[in-house]
C-alpha cells in the first residue's frame, strides 16, 4: 500500500508568487494533517482535516496560506502570496479515523519550499 | 499548552557506543508521546511510542524509550550505535487523533 504522498518534493519561488503543495494521503485515511518546519526549528501544526472538514487550524499562520480538502481526498495548501518567512519544509501527514483506539499518524516526505 | 523541549541540538557519538537523546515534555493530561526519526531526504518515521502502561517502550532498530512522569521525560536510548543511527530525531507530544507538539530535533552524527 503506497504511504503518503506529497508534491512537489522542491519548490523555488520568488516573494509574491503563488505555490501549490499537494498531499494524498493513504487511502482510507479521514484525518490529514499540515506541518511545516521553519528555518530548522521546530516542526509546528498548521491544520487538521476530518475527511473534507477543517477540524483544527489554530496554526495556520495568516491569511495568505489556504488548506483544501474537496472530496475528503488529497489535500492542497496554497501559498499566496509567498513571502520569504514562508520557506521550509512543509509536512502532510494522514491517520485513520477509529474511536477508542490510537491512530498513528503517517508522514509523507515532505515539500522544501524556498522563498527567494 | 503542550510543549517540548529537545536540549540537545547535536550529539555526536562513535559507533558502538551508547546513545541517549534527551526529551521534555508539558502536556495537561496523560499525553502520548512519539519518537520520530528524518533520515535526509526521506519523511518522519515512527520510532515508538507510549500511551499508558509499561513505562519502558521498546521500538524500531533497536530503539527504547523510558517514560517518568514525576520527570516529565520520555528519553530515547539505544545501547549500541550503528552509523545508519545518524539523522535527525524528534520527540512530540500529542492526543489521539489530534496535533501533535515536535521538539526542535537532536541531530546524531555517528563517528567510526
Amino acid at each position: 500500500e503506497a504511504g503518503v504522498t506529497q508534491f512537489p518534493s522542491h519548490s523555488v519561488i520568488e516573494k509574491g508568487q503563488t505555490v501549490t503543495l499537494r498531499c494524498d494521503p493513504i487511502s482510507g485515511h479521514d484525518n490529514l494533517y499540515w506541518y511545516r518546519r521553519v528555518m530548522g526549528k521546530e516542526i509546528k501544526f498548521l491544520l487538521h482535516f476530518v475527511k473534507e472538514s477543517k477540524q483544527d487550524e489554530s496554526g495556520m499562520p495568516n491569511n495568505r496560506f489556504l488548506a483544501e480538502r474537496t472530496g475528503g481526498t488529497y489535500s492542497t495548501l496554497k501559498v499566496q502570496p509567498a513571502e520569504l518567512e514562508d520557506s521550509g519544509v512543509y509536512f502532510c501527514a494522514s491517520s485513520a479515523l477509529t474511536s477508542g483506539f490510537y491512530n498513528e499518524q503517517f508522514f509523507g516526505p515532505g515539500t522544501r519550499l524556498t522563498v527567494l | 499548552a503542550q510543549s517540548v523541549t529537545q536540549p540537545d541540538i547535536h550529539i555526536t557519538v562513535s559507533e558502538g557506543a551508547s546513545l541517549e537523546l534527551r526529551c521534555n515534555y508539558s502536556y495537561g493530561a496523560t499525553p502520548y508521546l512519539f519518537w520520530y526519526v528524518q533520515s535526509p531526504g526521506q519523511g518522519l518515521q515512527l520510532l515508538l511510542k507510549y500511551f499508558s502502561g509499561d513505562t519502558l517502550v521498546q521500538g524500531i532498530k533497536g530503539f527504547e524509550a523510558e517514560f517518568k512522569r514525576s520527570q516529565s521525560s520520555f528519553n530515547l536510548r539505544k545501547p549500541s550505535v550503528h552509523w545508519s543511527d545518524a539523522a535527525e530525531y524528534f520527540c512530540a507530544v500529542g492526543a489521539n487523533a489530534g496535533k501533535s507538539t515536535f521538539g526542535d530535533g537532536t541531530t546524531l552524527t555517528v563517528k567510526p
